[in-house]
């Protein structure tokens, strides 16, 4: 599997808007870029992902790199809930495994 | 609630005790995972099922059982486990045959082994 490679840590203000870099420089054509996250206490929960185009939910939005090196998830407006680790993942659904290989992510402090 | 439940949310063991954690998941999902959370390590990948078939196992000791016996329950069974076992124990399931299989985790349980 591609590897990512994310910040460790990243500071925010409480209402202003978030971008999470990853950076996925050998990522494969059938590569989808998920992203999760971890509040503290909680297992991992899915916020959004992308093959090529950008996309948004109500969550998030996720801006994907014309090259697919790299990609941002952006939170519009932090709140302190937003407060987690954030992992960037590719996952290649015809690779014949159910890996998901978890990074060590970044870790978002949400500032009041 | 993400339609996954995890019992107990929390276990002290002795290294001689044996004990279970349990897993359902109420998705009508066909794969279930477990994981492991060490401290200050990223998720680590224990065991995988598909239609109730482990498919996966990525060099889990012995001392770790996993059962599935049905597509909805998924148990791991502990036994002489050793200090560095403790951990968070996170299970997840997914809809393995679509082309994004989303992994739904459950809340984990915290294992202490003293």
């Amino acid at each position: 599997d591609a590897k990512t490679t994310q910040p460790n840590s990243m500071e925010s203000n409480e209402e202003e808007p978030v971008h999470l870099p990853c950076n996925h420089s050998t990522i494969s054509g059938t590569d989808y870029i998920h992203w999760y996250r971890q509040l503290p206490s909680q297992g991992p929960e899915y916020v959004i992902h992308g093959l090529t185009s950008n996309v948004n939910n109500r969550m998030a939005s996720l801006a994907i790199a014309e090259d697919r090196k790299s990609s941002t998830l952006i939170l519009h407006r932090a709140t302190l809930r937003d407060a987690a680790v954030y992992y960037c993942i590719l996952r290649d659904p015809y690779s014949g495994t159910y890996k998901y290989i978890f990074g060590t992510g970044t870790r978002l402090k949400v500032l009041a | 609630e993400t339609g996954v439940t995890q019992t107990p949310r929390h276990l002290v063991m002795g290294m001689t005790n044996k004990k279970s954690l349990k897993c359902e998941q109420h998705l009508g999902h066909n794969a279930m995972y477990w994981y492991k959370q060490s401290a200050k390590k990223p998720l680590e990948l224990m065991f995988v099922y598909s239609l109730e078939e482990r498919v996966e196992n990525n060099s889990v000791p012995s001392r770790f059982s996993p059962e599935c016996p049905n597509s909805s329950h998924l148990f791991l069974h502990l036994h002489t486990l050793q200090p560095e076992d403790s951990a968070l124990y996170l299970c997840a399931s997914s809809q393995a045959d679509s082309s994004v299989d989303t992994q739904y985790f459950g809340p984990g349980t915290r294992l202490t082994v003293l």
